[in-house]
């Protein structure tokens, strides 16, 4: 049974860090990209960054380039998302979502770990 | 990128079928089969319904298929039962990058 399981989420100030990770099994982590995808509150699906099977490509969505940074651990079967300069508009569930590799869908998804930025 | 254009409700008794439009540009939905559909029942994770437009994952229910025309992608749901009241979510490839857009949501109602 594949599982994406996240953590790390919770309340944090304006301009604060946190960083989010996801186990992953049931699936070969090592050949899988991996993506991070956010939902608002009462909003939409958001992509927010993704990287390759080995880690030597990253994508970030333009809002947060420069302040997010993804990352994976294929030895823990492990992503993970740091999140510093944090803004209101950061506040979502963050989702940790298998992506296929070239067809640009996502097969697995993880239950979703809520940041809140607010003071 | 604006989000995909999705239709922010849409209703149907069971038994009935309907159909959710997502309307993209010949950047993204036109000019790529590399359109996903997801259902998304809140609090729970969201489930992969049809990806590359017309094919449907193992998993997913027969009574949802997918097309394009254009620049507007399609899901339909036949058959409607109550188990289908969701969010749906369309998700298309966009050119030139790494990334997706996705739809703004349609709640499905089961009358």
């Amino acid at each position: 049974e594949v599982q994406l399981v996240e953590s790390g989420g919770g309340l944090v100030q304006p301009g604060g860090s946190l960083r989010l990770s996801c186990v992953a099994s049931g699936f070969t982590f090592s050949t899988s990209w991996m993506t991070w995808v956010r939902q608002a509150p009462g909003k939409g699906l958001e992509w927010v960054a993704n990287i390759k099977q080995d880690g030597s490509e990253k994508y970030y969505l333009d809002s947060v380039k420069g302040r997010f940074t993804i990352s994976r651990d294929n030895a823990k079967n492990s992503l993970f998302l740091q999140m510093n300069s944090l803004r209101a508009e950061d506040t979502a569930v963050y989702y940790c979502v298998r992506e296929s590799t070239y067809d640009y869908y996502f097969d697995y998804w993880g239950q979703g770990s809520l940041v809140t930025v607010s003071s | 990128q604006s989000a995909l254009t999705q239709p922010a409700s849409v209703s149907g008794s069971p038994g009935q079928s309907i159909t959710i439009s997502c309307t993209g540009t010949n950047s993204d939905v036109g000019s790529y089969n590399l359109v996903s559909w997801y259902q998304h029942h809140p609090g729970k994770a969201p489930k992969l319904m049809i990806y590359e437009v017309t094919k449907r994952p193992s998993g997913a229910s027969n009574r949802f298929s997918g097309s394009k025309s254009g620049n507007t992608a399609s899901l339909t749901i036949s058959g409607l039962q109550a188990e289908d009241e969701a969010d749906y979510y369309c998700c298309s490839y966009v050119g030139g990058t790494t990334s997706v857009l996705f739809g703004g949501g349609t709640k499905l109602t089961v009358l």
